[in-house]
């Protein structure tokens, strides 16, 4: 089946410009994780959605970052006036209804600030 | 602080079994251990996950010691397409419902050569 889509796949901005990332997630599955990943480096926490609720943003840096999912499904990521500190690979995940239900991944966004 | 401990790297040879060491002396009593792994340009990719049994699937096996201070991933014939960064992660549990971030270490990377 399908799985985590996410869109684009590679960003180019210039500083200052607002970006807009995009999130399909596996289709039926309530959660979705917005995770920012550095190079060389692990994943990190940005946002948690259940369904539509976004009910924990504690890992977004700054208030230029901004996410939604208005009908609990598609999720987008939005970053105002960017700075090259936000250049990284962006990634969603999605998981089913169940307190221990792995997380799916899509193949990130990677966003490049000039 | 990071809550588990893994060898920055590890070779292993193309049809032997590779066996991926984890150290979680923090663990509490309610929290999974979950492995993942990250092929270059990808996002990561769930493998399996445990509480205190030991965990077989189709891609590997988890052997979780009997005190839950540390863990194994077992790749039983690993083949060129295993190399990539491996993360063993211990589920956070924020909140009663337990929003389920995960929280991603540095991991090991695993390079398997013929």
């Amino acid at each position: 089946g399908a799985g985590v889509s996410q869109s684009p796949r590679y960003k180019v901005a210039k500083r200052g410009q607002d970006v807009a990332l995009r999130c399909d997630p596996i289709s039926g599955h309530v959660s979705l994780f917005w995770y920012q990943q550095a190079l060389g480096q692990g994943p990190e926490f940005l946002t948690y959605f259940q369904n539509e609720a976004q009910l924990d943003k504690s890992g977004l840096p700054s208030d230029r970052f901004f996410a939604e999912r208005p009908e609990g499904s598609v999720s987008t990521l939005k970053i105002q006036r960017t700075q090259q500190e936000d250049s990284a690979v962006y990634l969603c995940a999605s998981s089913p209804r169940g307190r221990h239900q792995p997380q799916h991944f899509g193949d990130g966004t990677r966003l490049s600030i000039l | 602080d990071a809550k588990t401990t893994q060898p920055p790297s590890m070779d292993c040879a193309e049809g032997r079994a590779a066996n991926l060491p984890c150290n979680h002396s923090t663990i509490s009593g309610n929290e999974y251990v979950y492995w993942y792994r990250q092929i270059h340009s990808q996002g990561p990719q769930y493998i399996i996950h445990g509480l205190k049994n030991n965990e077989t699937n189709e891609m590997a096996s988890l052997i979780i010691t009997e005190d839950r201070k540390s863990s194994t991933l077992i790749l039983p014939h690993a083949t060129l397409r295993d190399t990539a960064v491996y993360y063993c992660i211990v589920r956070v549990v924020d909140s009663p419902d337990s929003w389920g971030k995960l929280q991603f270490g540095a991991g090991t990377q695993v390079v398997v050569t013929p």
